[in-house]
């Protein structure tokens, strides 16, 4: 069965500093790869999505993630984090014969001045 | 743009009462999706309908959920009778459609059951 798992559960990191995120993911072909963000009290905001080519995907508020099909890895970075990046990311998986999303369990990231 | 509307974005119950949340997706948009949040399960989808039609309830818990899409504009997800066990925070997404495209959520509805 298709699975994504996120290992971090919560991630500290000081603002300034520069952030990485990991998501794996199980599926038999290349999914569509996303990642989420989900502000306190809010609902979900897509921050980038790879379907295919260059495996280098840049997003919205300074995010990247580089997809490895070796790893089976679609990482989350930032090369310096602010204090409002601090919210919940999930990465989701698409599999190419549905149209819904399967999420992680989520990295909660809180940022220190 | 309005965004996706959820209603009510709270709602306290009683146990065995039954519940009805409502969701108005985004014009022109082809899919909705009802998602539930929890600590303990993450966030999982309940059912997705595309031109109003339900594909997927797979992941409807029991028969005490039901989701209805009677036209592309409105959506309800109604639990009848509710347990404190689905206590939760449900959200509804839409997108135009297609995998690649992108889901935009809504605010949530925050439910407790007592």
């Amino acid at each position: 069965a298709q699975s994504v798992t996120q290992p971090d559960i919560h991630i500290t990191v000081s603002e300034g500093a520069s952030l990485e995120l990991r998501c794996n993911y199980s599926y038999g072909a290349t999914p569509y790869l996303f990642w989420y963000v989900q502000s306190p009290g809010q609902g979900l905001q897509l921050l980038l999505k790879y379907f295919s080519g260059d495996t280098l995907v840049q997003g919205i508020k300074g995010f990247e993630a580089e997809f490895k099909r070796s790893q089976s890895s679609f990482n989350l970075r930032k090369p310096s984090v602010h204090w409002s990046d601090a919210a919940e990311y999930f990465c989701a998986v698409g599999p190419l014969n549905t149209d819904k999303l399967i999420f992680g369990t989520g990295t909660r990231l809180q940022v220190f001045p | 743009d309005a965004g996706v509307i959820q209603s009510p974005r709270h709602e306290v119950t009683e146990m065995g009462q039954e519940v009805t949340l409502r969701c108005k997706p985004i014009s022109g948009h082809n899919s909705l999706f009802w998602y539930r949040q929890t600590m303990m399960r993450g966030l999982e989808l309940l059912i997705y309908f595309n031109n109003n039609v339900p594909i997927d309830d797979s992941g409807m818990p029991e028969d005490r959920f039901s989701a209805k899409m009677p036209n592309a504009s409105f959506s309800t997800l109604k639990i009848q009778p509710s347990e404190p066990r689905d206590s939760a925070v449900y959200f509804c997404a839409s997108s135009l459609g297609q995998i690649t495209d992108t889901q935009y959520f809504g605010p949530g509805t925050r439910l407790t059951v007592l």
